[in-house]
């Protein structure tokens, strides 16, 4: 069975400032997508961005990056020049096609001015 | 509708009550998803609907919990005699596609108390 696990529960961060959120899964597939979500305090899981396992390339979107190691099965997630609004849970999430979206325990991000 | 729409936003019941979580998908979305996040944990899938049908329910915890999805759009979980385990948020989410997780839209959830 497939696994997803965040160590940090908490991480804070200037505003302006690069942070990273580190998440670590265990597959025995190889082809599958990783994602990192944002849940405000709304509670809306919101798609932050996406990797596919057959791609080399990292991911970008804007000010969020990837580091996506296959073979170490890691898939960490850079905040550059931070901001208030980014304060949220972020949570990395595993997916095989046709199955289910497995997520891990979520990283609580605190933004400081 | 402009997004995943989910009723009521909390709910409290009495330990044994009955309840009924409404989910409104996104207009023309074939997948719905059903996940119960319990306090500071990860979302954890409970059923998925392709259209009306129901092809995997392998996540609800006990024959207390069902959900349905009678005319392939609006959806209905219902908890039976519930139990203060059963305290969570319960997210629910509709994609375009079939039988894929790609690309979901969450709603906002219900959270549920159990008292």
């Amino acid at each position: 069975a497939q696994t997803v696990t965040q160590s940090q529960p908490e991480m804070s961060v200037q505003e302006a400032e690069t942070v990273t959120l580190s998440c670590t899964y265990d597959t025995s597939e190889n082809n599958y997508y990783l994602f990192w979500y944002k849940q405000p305090p709304s509670r809306q899981m919101i798609l932050v961005i996406r990797q596919e396992a057959y791609k080399q390339q990292n991911a970008t979107e804007n000010r969020f990056s990837v580091n996506f190691q296959k073979a170490a099965k890691s898939f960490s997630l850079k905040i550059s020049d931070s901001q208030l609004g980014d304060t949220a849970m972020y949570f990395c999430a595993f997916y095989r096609n046709t199955d289910k979206l497995i997520f891990g325990t979520g990283t609580r991000l605190q933004v400081f001015p | 509708g402009a997004g995943v729409s989910q009723s009521p936003r909390y709910k409290v019941a009495k330990r044994g009550q009955d309840v009924a979580l409404r989910c409104d998908p996104i207009s023309g979305h074939v997948s719905l998803f059903w996940y119960q996040q319990a306090l500071g944990q990860g979302p954890e899938f409970l059923t998925y609907f392709q259209n009306e049908a129901q092809l995997d329910k392998s996540g609800l915890p006990s024959d207390r919990f069902f959900a349905e999805r009678p005319e392939g759009s609006v959806s209905t979980l219902k908890i039976q005699r519930t139990q203060q385990e059963d305290s969570a948020v319960y997210l629910c989410a509709s994609s375009l596609l079939r039988g894929t997780n790609e690309k979901l839209f969450f709603g906002s959830g219900t959270q549920l108390s159990v008292l």
